[in-house]
């Protein structure tokens, strides 16, 4: 069964404490994306890579920190220093080169109190 | 010149009905355009997309329009059904070598087709 997996569905995390967000995808794609998404806006693209062993900062990226050592996977750290981390978080994942087709995951809603 | 502005913000349709979202960007560079439909605590589902080489491309009950020199595409959703109920975004991104190979999104459209 081929896609993009987000765990957990739910986290719950006091103030203060880093927790990291995991996505794996098993379509062989390229290219890997953190979204953030919070009610009544759009999604702020917050760290992508494009390949293996790099990445660059999207529009939001301070307070967090991604790794990509693996094609199939792309963790996502929210640190202590974002500000307001509680925000629903999806990860997506495309090939790279002719095909733009960008394919979500089922996100992770994060609740930081 | 990231920008892509999404309205309205909330559509109310009958069932039946013609809904109707319109984006507009500024970013010149921008070459790919999709439409996402997300439902509720849900990740965003591709519905639809279209290059700029066309001005229309239509899939079932759904079709972009797209008008290249006014920097503005919409998605029409004819026959609208209640199960068409949902949150939808456009997005935009540039061409390979142009920008940052990642999707600008709209601010969601609420889209209730009442039955």
């Amino acid at each position: 069964d081929g896609g993009i997996t987000q765990s957990p569905k739910y986290l719950f995390r006091k103030e203060g404490q880093n927790v990291t967000l995991s996505c794996e995808q098993n379509l062989n794609h390229d290219a890997m994306y953190w979204y953030r998404q919070d009610p009544g806006q759009g999604l702020r693209l917050i760290y992508y890579s494009q390949i293996v062993n790099d990445f660059q900062k999207g529009d939001i990226a301070e307070g967090y920190s991604v790794s990509r050592e693996k094609k199939e996977s792309f963790p996502l750290t929210v640190t202590s220093a974002q500000k307001n981390p509680t925000a629903f978080y999806l990860c997506a994942s495309s090939g790279v080169g002719s095909s733009y087709e960008q394919y979500f995951g089922p996100g992770t809603r994060l609740t930081v109190t | 010149q990231q920008q892509v502005k999404q309205s309205p913000q909330s559509l109310i349709v009958q069932k039946g009905g013609i809904s109707i979202i319109n984006c507009a960007y500024e970013n010149t560079a921008f070459d790919y355009f999709p439409w996402y439909q997300q439902f509720p605590g849900k990740g965003p589902a591709l519905l639809i997309a279209i290059r700029p080489d066309v001005s229309e491309k239509k899939e079932g009950r759904f079709t972009i329009s797209f008008n290249k020199s006014a920097k503005q595409f919409s998605l029409h959703i004819m026959d609208s059904q209640p199960g068409d109920s949902a949150t939808y975004f456009c997005a935009a991104s540039p061409a390979m070598g142009t920008g940052r190979r990642a999707l600008t999104f709209g601010s969601g459209t609420r889209l209730q087709v009442q039955p």
